[in-house]
């Protein structure tokens, strides 16, 4: 079963827009969620993660049981943005990551 | 979809045996797969980059002779962790990107919990 679901393969925001980034999770206990970020060549990075409930870079993230969601969102967009995005979640002995976001920004 | 396997998910062994980890790509081709390690609290750091044919890219501080990474095939990597310790204890995650193009976005292998004791 899915268990972290980003629906929207690719984002095209212009700059200066608010983006919001969709993960929704389908998991029975109590799970601790994240997002993860690849800028182009560069290593998979931790962005930030609910339980810390911290803005990195402009983004945040709520983690909203009642919808089972965790979406990023960033009210101005900016160029540097573009990346690709990554929901994880853990559980128990798993680990499991969404299919991705990539996001582009245009200038 | 890409889908990458792990095997086994979760594993508990002696301090001095070693354990292996194997990470499948199950319907495409992984010409280059990578190893994760996530301790307790804290993100996913690289380990090393394994490259089918030839010699895996360890990171700065990962020990090669530790920890042994075989990618024999274009659907097969494997993690060894040879004469484990109980600092080794973690979680070991794989992914890897049909056709080893980033654009393509990474698929990640569940992971392996591994307990030294």
């Amino acid at each position: 079963a899915q268990r972290v679901t980003q629906p929207e393969k690719l984002l095209s925001v212009f700059k200066g827009a608010p983006v919001e980034l969709k993960c929704n999770y389908s998991y029975s206990g109590s799970p601790e969620l994240f997002w993860y970020v690849q800028y182009s060549r560069q290593r998979l990075q931790l962005l930030l993660r609910h339980i810390s409930r911290e803005s990195i870079k402009g983004f945040t993230a709520d983690l909203n049981k009642g919808e089972t969601s965790f979406h990023l969102k960033k009210p101005f967009a900016q160029e540097e943005d573009s990346a690709m995005y990554y929901c994880a979640l853990t559980g128990g002995n798993q680990f499991y990551f969404g299919t991705g976001t990539s996001l582009t920004v245009i200038p | 979809g890409a889908v990458v396997s792990q095997h086994p998910s979760w594993v508990i062994c002696k301090s001095g045996t070693s354990v292996k980890i194997e990470c499948r790509s199950l319907d495409f081709q992984a010409t280059t797969m990578f190893w994760y390690r996530q301790f307790p609290k804290q993100s996913l750091m690289l380990m090393a980059t394994s490259n089918e044919g030839s010699k895996a890219t360890y990171e700065q501080g990962v020990e090669k002779d530790k920890f042994l990474i075989n990618h024999a095939s274009l659907t097969l990597s494997t993690l060894t962790v040879t004469s484990a310790h109980p600092e080794d204890s973690s979680f070991y995650i794989c992914s890897a990107t049909p056709g080893g193009r980033q654009d393509y976005g990474y698929t990640f292998g569940s992971g392996t919990r591994l307990t030294v004791v």
